[in-house]
């Protein structure tokens, strides 16, 4: 099965550079996927990644390696918006639905 | 980005009585959506894959007779919580994938519903 491990908490500070770790153990591996989600809310898509290497999209940038089954969120510039939680996933077995970690949840601060 | 609508946002029931949420995707067609399941502060739980025309496929440890899943059409599935009880009051999310037909679309993003609030008294 799929399993995903990533830390519960996180606390940063305006301006700040946060990084969140992701790691994971799958059967067959098509891609890893990054959402964020505020209280309440459903998830935002932020980032996918397939094949090694970093992948930037302004302040948000994420990393993958696959023979470590690693990745993390890189988040620049810390807004107070940011205080949110972070979901890593990945795809099930089939390639059909998204299996979730238990998500990181960062508190940013002023 | 695609566009996935759920229904009702907010819900509250008394012990024992169904409730029917509905999941529509709006712009684009889904043969295959998805249920999950979150409560406070924890991560969303893969209940069951809706697939159009056919039964759904449940996770384990999901009751399929508690969780009635009907996908009757490419834009709408549906989920009732049957003889609901407190301990089912959570987060009820769905979401769908736009595969452009092709594919299994394992590499596109999945796009969510807003979520049911179900608080069973």
């Amino acid at each position: 099965g799929q399993n995903i491990d990533q830390p519960t908490e996180m606390t940063a500070t305006e301006g700040a550079i946060v990084q969140i770790n992701c790691t994971y153990q799958t059967s067959g591996f098509n891609g890893l996927f990054w959402y964020q989600q505020h209280a309440g809310e459903a998830p935002t898509f932020l980032s996918y990644n397939v094949l090694d290497g970093l992948e930037e999209k302004g302040r948000f940038s994420s990393f993958l390696s696959r023979s470590k089954g690693y990745s993390y969120l890189l988040l620049k510039e810390l807004q107070m918006k940011d205080s949110a939680s972070y979901l890593c996933a990945v795809n099930n077995q089939a390639g059909t639905a998204l299996i979730f970690g238990k998500g990181t949840t960062l508190s940013v601060s002023s | 980005g695609a566009v996935v609508s759920q229904h009702p946002s907010r819900v509250i029931c008394k012990s024992g009585t169904s409730v029917k949420i509905e999941c529509r995707s709006l712009d684009f067609q889904a043969t295959t959506m998805f249920w999950y399941r979150q409560f406070p502060k924890q991560s969303l739980m893969l209940m069951a894959t809706s697939n159009e025309g056919s039964k759904a496929t449940y996770e384990q440890g999901v009751e399929k007779d508690k969780f009635l899943i009907n996908h009757a059409s490419l834009t709408l599935s549906t989920l009732t919580v049957t003889s609901a009880h407190p301990e089912d009051s959570s987060f009820y999310i769905c979401s769908a994938r736009d595969r452009g037909g092709t594919g299994k679309g394992a590499n596109t993003e999945a796009f969510f519903g807003q979520g049911t609030r179900l608080t069973v008294v």
